[in-house]
């Protein structure tokens, strides 16, 4: 198992620009999430998902779009990139047991 | 809703020394309490956890305890080690859609 996949691992955006970072797990989890991490900070809840096709807002979902196509793949969507999205973004899974398997992490900068 | 505090936010101690982070949630209705390990760069990691059925578990190391009724939670190292250096979150879940609701996290230094 590679557990939780994420992509990129570094970016650079301009101000403006939009991008789709990737997120799949190969655990058949339903539950799937996307936070954000700015430095020396705690995790914010961007977006969440119990299963294919179901979506709903975390905490801070301003600026960023998600979907849930197949059990395994949730991308978030940055649509017009600007500078207070510069941040770590992870994205984690679970199943029923509320362990939150996280993946590598994608460390965005919009300059 | 579910508010989870953190405390403190730096602690720093000597190598072989024990290290006790805390925390504090405001629903009574959290009934899962994870701890979770972050070194620098990389992912966060379950370290252990407990569910409000139980007030204390072990982890060779390693303990959380859990007082309901005053709604906290700590989270006990002992004997320290260089390893054990790294930001250290709590978060409490109440099985709403398996969210957890996550402290703000307390770096842990162990000085030589």
């Amino acid at each position: 198992n590679a557990g939780v996949t994420q992509t990129p691992k570094f970016r650079i955006l301009k101000i403006g620009q939009s991008m789709t970072l990737q997120c799949t797990q190969d655990m058949n989890h339903n539950y799937m999430y996307w936070y954000r991490q700015d430095p020396g900070m705690g995790l914010k809840l961007i977006y969440y998902s119990v299963g294919a096709g179901i979506t709903d807002k975390g905490e801070v979902p301003n600026g960023y779009n998600v979907s849930r196509s197949t059990t395994e793949d949730f991308p978030l969507r940055l649509e017009l990139a600007a500078p207070s999205q510069t941040s770590v973004y992870f994205c984690a899974s679970t199943h029923t047991s509320n362990e939150q398997f996280f993946g590598p992490g994608t460390r965005l900068t919009v300059l | 809703g579910e508010n989870v505090e953190q405390h403190p936010s730096t602690l720093s101690v000597q190598e072989g020394d024990s290290a006790v982070i805390k925390c504090t949630y405001s629903d009574s209705a959290s009934n899962y309490f994870p701890w979770y390990k972050q070194e620098l760069g990389k992912r966060p990691q379950l370290i252990i956890d407990i569910r409000s059925n139980v007030g204390e578990k072990k982890d060779q190391r390693i303990a959380v305890t859990l007082n309901k009724t005053a709604k906290h939670f700590s989270l006990h190292i002992t004997e320290t080690q260089p390893e054990d250096s790294a930001v250290y979150f709590c978060a409490a879940s109440i099985n709403s859609n398996y969210q957890l609701i996550w402290g703000a996290g307390t770096k842990l230094i162990i000085k030589p």
